[in-house]
């Protein structure tokens, strides 16, 4: 199956910006969504289709995705963005399977 | 406003088969309009896909778990269900319910997500 990896942890001081990427063979060819985890919650969807936005997700939040590897990028960091990051693809084939990356934790300095 | 409660045992024996259910209320899962699944998370380790199901009852798994799941639903319950048998203690998770976003007749994301339950698999 699709395998998407992501570095396991990032540290960024708060007002920065912080990039978090997503790695898979030809990645550019699927449409990547990403989750925010905080702890003790359940995931939530701030970035749907490379870039969207949610609603009621901030402008600070923002996508990308070319080549092998997809990119979350928060600017201006704050306290409250300190969560576990999750990329996420639709496989497709036989299965529909969907497919989570590894998983980044953000902390904010 | 659109939720999702899991219930079910917390402890699971292992050989055994875990049975959870998500009850949804503020979304109708016969609206075809979505399918509904479960997702878990092990104990400190990232999130696994576990399937989805729609109203018509077509569901899809995640193969690495194919064998031992089924993913059911009652329309006249508004409610879903999961079946794992022959647990082990790898099978202990989280697990949480999930609403997907759906597109050419397949679940596509996730983007609603239940509070979770944490089941344990212990003798």
């Amino acid at each position: 199956s699709y395998v998407l990896t992501q570095p396991p942890s990032l540290s960024v001081a708060a007002g920065q910006t912080a990039s978090i990427t997503c790695a898979g063979d030809n990645i550019e060819s699927y449409s990547v969504h990403w989750y925010l985890q905080r702890p003790g919650q359940a995931p939530v969807l701030v970035i749907h289709y490379d870039s969207d936005r949610p609603s009621g997700i901030p402008e600070r939040f923002s996508g990308s995705n070319s080549g092998n590897t997809a990119t979350l990028t928060i600017s201006k960091v704050e306290a409250g963005d300190e969560a576990d990051y999750y990329c996420q693809v639709w496989e497709g084939g036989s299965d529909h399977s969907i497919v989570f990356g590894t998983g980044t934790r953000v902390a904010v300095l | 406003q659109l939720q999702l409660e899991e219930s079910g045992p917390g402890l699971v024996k292992p050989s055994e088969t875990l049975a959870l259910s998500c009850n949804v209320s503020g979304d109708s899962i016969s609206s075809g309009s979505s399918s509904w699944g479960w997702v878990r998370q092990p104990p400190g380790k990232g999130l696994e896909w576990i399937g989805s199901i729609f109203s018509t009852e077509t569901a899809y798994y995640n193969p690495s778990l194919k064998s031992r799941v089924i993913i059911s639903v009652d329309t006249s319950k508004n409610s879903l269900s999961l079946r794992l048998k022959s647990v082990t203690a790898t099978d202990t998770a989280v697990y949480y319910c999930a609403r997907h976003l759906v597109a050419a007749a397949a679940p596509i994301l996730v983007d609603h997500w239940g509070q979770g339950t944490l089941v344990t698999v212990s003798s």
